[in-house]
């Protein structure tokens, strides 16, 4: 069964770094995500990103934060000079269609900020 | 502006009894889609169902089953007849309709406990 694919499963990091997150959609998926869960809290929509360019993108997700979609396979959450409360566990999601398809999640990139 | 309520943070039953996850969403749009997603101990987002606005048919799927009832703007999940591995975080979201991407809202998420 396609999947979609995310690395690191786990990055510690110093405040300030910069930390690049990865993820491989499911290959004939034309539209992607990136929501981020800190520690028992609920799932909250970053990012959606199709055709290259920003769809959607909340108010969390500021200029501390970029995507990108490098080449036809990746698609890379960049957080610019990390605070401590972007420690989080950051989920990307493909999904076939735009409206009321399916998301599918990886299986999430914990990031720990020190 | 989308919202979803879940009220019960924590639920915790004894093995074999059944159980309902309650949801109650709020959204101006008449298009939309309702989702349950588990997310067990180990931390992925496991999809169980979806739901668009037009559709009101409850659906079983082996012990678990889903009530949609837009009167009240809800969609309840209950699982009947639970077991320990139903533990988990369950999360009922909200898809947003239109504009040409799909911006999901989640809930707080109920954490369900399955006593053996």
């Amino acid at each position: 069964e396609p999947e979609v694919t995310q690395t690191p499963s786990h990055q510690v990091t110093q405040m300030g770094q910069e930390v690049i997150l990865r993820c491989v959609p499911i290959s004939n998926h034309l539209y992607f995500y990136w929501y981020r869960q800190i520690l028992g809290q609920k799932v909250e929509f970053l990012v959606s990103f199709y055709n290259n360019e920003i769809s959607e993108k909340s108010e969390i997700f500021d200029d501390q934060f970029s995507v990108e979609r490098p080449d036809g396979s990746n698609f890379t959450l960049k957080i610019r000079s990390t605070k401590l409360e972007d420690s989080a566990m950051y989920f990307c999601a493909s999904s076939e269609r735009s409206v009321g398809g399916e998301l599918f999640f990886g299986e999430g990139s914990r990031l720990t900020v020190l | 502006a989308q919202k979803v309520t879940q009220a019960q943070t924590e639920i915790s039953v004894v093995e074999k009894e059944d159980v309902t996850l309650d949801c109650v969403y709020e959204t101006r749009d008449t298009t939309y889609y309702l989702f349950w997603y588990k997310q067990p101990p180990s931390g992925e987002l496991v999809f169980l169902i979806r739901r668009n606005s037009f559709d009101e048919q409850n659906e079983i799927s082996g012990r678990y089953s889903w009530n949609f009832q837009k009167s009240t703007s809800s969609f309840n999940f209950t699982i009947t007849a639970s077991q320990v591995v139903d533990s988990a975080v369950y999360f009922c979201a909200l898809g947003q309709a239109g504009g040409g991407y799909q911006k999901v809202t989640f809930g707080t998420g109920t954490k369900l406990q399955v006593i053996p």
